[in-house]
């Protein structure tokens, strides 16, 4: 049981390229979120998705894109990076009506020159 | 929309002494959930602590526990007999019983303990 995984772990980008992030749950959560963390403001939701093939926007989702075409995996892509991308992102996931919190995987450091 | 403040960047306090880290939340809701959070340099975030809204008794985990106020928006953690490992970013997190059940963050507390 590996929990929640992300891959890869680094990245360096250059302005305009695109990449896309993994994340994968082998707990069949039907919740699946992404965070991105930047010095002195915590945590903050890029886009969520509550069931395979369902997404939603979360508080900071412009420049982003996201699919669950599986409910075990949650892709982020970035179509055309920016270097205010450069960021610290965070997969979690959870299961519906948990009282339990969210598991979250190792992050993503992603640097965007 | 909920929000969460952590107002101490940085804290530090010497190893076998007590410390407390402060949060306050907005919130409209009656029901929710608030957590903390430790990162290590490692990155992962690991829960430390969880509170019901609901529930009036103040959560503990072996050394940490929680002074939860609710009519006042305060859930401040405070940790006892401050060992080096628990030098890290502390998160005040809230959570709704509704819905995605997304997570709100505060900006964080850097926790330093000094030997």
């Amino acid at each position: 049981n590996a929990g929640v995984t992300q891959t890869p772990k680094f990245r360096v980008l250059k302005t305009g390229q695109s990449m896309t992030l993994l994340c994968a749950q082998d707990m069949n959560h039907e919740y699946m979120y992404w965070y991105r963390q930047d010095p002195g403001m915590g945590l903050r939701l890029i886009h969520y998705s509550v069931g395979e093939g369902t997404t939603a926007k979360g508080e900071v989702p412009d420049g982003y894109n996201v699919s669950r075409l599986k409910k075990q995996n949650f892709l982020l892509g970035l179509e055309s990076a920016a270097p205010s991308q450069t960021s610290v992102y965070f997969c979690a996931s959870l299961n519906r009506g948990g009282m339990d919190t969210q598991y979250f995987g190792p992050g993503t450091r992603l640097t965007v020159l | 929309a909920q929000t969460v403040t952590q107002s101490q960047p940085e804290m530090s306090v010497q190893e076998a002494e007590t410390v407390t880290l402060s949060c306050t939340y907005d919130t409209s809701e009656s029901d929710y959930y608030l957590f903390w959070y430790k990162q290590p340099p490692s990155r992962q975030m690991i829960l430390v602590i969880r509170q019901e809204a609901y529930k009036q008794q103040n959560a503990t985990e072996n050394r940490f526990s929680v002074n939860f106020q609710k009519a006042a928006k305060s859930f401040s953690l405070k940790i006892s007999d401050s060992q080096l490992g628990d030098a890290a970013m502390y998160f005040c997190a809230y959570r709704s019983y509704q819905g995605a059940q997304k997570l709100v963050f505060g900006q964080g507390t850097r926790l330093t303990i000094n030997p």
